[in-house]
Parts: C-alpha cells; sequence; structure tokens
C-alpha cells in the first residue's frame, strides 16, 4: 500500500521560476526520501530527511520535513529545463521496507 | 556511488511463457533487495521484499506464486513472472539499500515487460 502523497500531480512552471512538491504520509517514519524519475528510466535518489530534521538542503534543493503534520516539501530553486521528471517522496518506516507516492510530474518550459 | 544493474532492460514475450528479470549489487552486499512495479502513469508499487537465505516476503495482493522471487546470493535476486498474460506489462524496478544506516536506495534501470 502506499504511504505518501505528494501534491501538486503535476506542476508547470517557467524556467528560472521555484518549483515546490509537498508530500504527506501517514504512519510514522524513521526518514523521508525524494527521488527524481525521468520518463522511462530508473529513480534517483535526490535527497534524505531524517525524523529529527527540520530542514535539508542539497545544490538547489531545499526539503523540509515537519512531522507533527506528517508532510515534507520539495523546493528547487531556479529551475531548469533538464528538471523535467517525476518526483518521489518516499518514507522509510520500519526495515527499510520504502513506500512511495503517486509522484509530481514536473515540467519546465524553456 | 553504489550501482544496480537490472537484466534485460526490456523484453517482449507471449502470453504464457516465463520471464526472469535479474537485479545485481554491482560493487556492495545486499542482504535486501526489494523489487516494485509501475503501470503507467502510476507510482511505484512495493511488490515484495527479496532476502538472501531465505523467503521473501510478499505485499498483499500480490501473487507469490506468479512473481516467484530467488536471492541466490549477496549481489543477485531474480524476479521470474511465471505464465506471463498482458495484464503483466509493467516497468518493473528493484532496489537495495546500502550507505550508512542502510538508509539509502540504490535503484536498478528498470525492466521494461510487454506481453502479447
Amino acid at each position: 500500500s502506499q504511504q505518501g502523497e505528494e501534491d501538486p500531480q503535476a506542476l508547470s512552471i517557467q524556467e528560472g521560476e521555484n518549483a515546490t512538491m509537498n508530500c504527506s504520509y501517514k504512519t510514522s517514519i524513521n526518514n523521508l526520501q525524494w527521488y527524481r524519475q525521468n520518463s522511462g528510466r530508473g529513480l534517483v535518489h535526490l535527497i534524505l530527511i531524517r525524523s529529527n530534521e527540520r530542514e535539508k538542503h542539497s545544490g538547489r534543493l531545499r526539503v523540509t520535513l515537519d512531522t507533527s503534520k506528517k508532510s515534507s516539501s520539495l523546493l528547487i530553486t531556479a529551475s531548469r529545463a533538464a528538471d523535467t521528471a517525476s518526483y518521489f517522496c518516499a518514507t522509510d518506516a520500519q526495515n527499510n521496507d520504502m513506500r512511495f507516492g503517486a509522484g509530481t510530474r514536473l515540467t519546465v518550459k524553456p | 556511488g553504489a550501482v544496480v544493474s537490472q537484466h534485460p532492460s526490456w523484453v517482449i514475450c507471449k502470453s504464457g511463457t516465463s520471464v526472469k528479470i535479474e537485479c545485481r549489487s554491482l560493487d556492495f552486499q545486499a542482504t535486501t533487495m526489494f523489487w516494485y512495479r509501475q503501470f503507467p502513469k502510476q507510482s511505484l508499487m512495493l511488490m515484495a521484499t527479496s532476502n538472501e537465505g531465505s523467503k521473501a516476503t510478499y505485499e498483499q495482493g500480490v501473487e507469490k506464486d506468479k512473481f516467484l522471487i530467488n536471492h541466490a546470493s549477496l549481489t543477485l535476486s531474480t524476479l521470474t513472472v511465471t505464465s506471463a498474460h498482458p495484464e503483466d506489462s509493467s516497468f518493473y524496478i528493484c532496489s537495495a539499500p546500502s550507505g550508512q544506516g542502510q538508509e539509502t536506495q540504490y535503484f536498478g534501470p528498470g525492466t521494461r515487460l510487454l506481453v502479447l
């Protein structure tokens, strides 16, 4: 069964704009991870945030985690056309069992 | 970083045949691997957890006799789709945890299966 739910389901922005995607989950987690998937390709791990962390940065990516609301957000700043992909959040509850949300399809127009 | 490979990358088969998909961790050992299935425009769905030296753990609704998993070694897990039908056509992805605390999942490139 799925754990995370991303919103929006689809997001279209212009190059240079910021993109924000949200993820909500239902049960307690050890950590939450964001992945990117280009069309027809495998998943690429972007960033991991632990349950005791509130914010994490990696290059143009910023992830926040609010365990009280069971939600996380992924912000991509100064987006590029190459950022066009589907973005998934995944929660690690126990035994490294990953649960994925449905993903947000991001389109960055040049 | 850690690398996971899958073979084949795509396969077309006739209905009723069996298809084996391999998942290998190339530069690390994985006592656990995960198999996912992704239908077009849908999210990844965890099918089963492959455990080296013991039986796989299947998610609810996944037929264990239909999707045979064998974790033959610390670097290889195989998923066999038995008596494949067109509805089994999907994108199958495996992953293996590695890194500090085994927290990061490394995904294979996926195998696209088309059953005619």
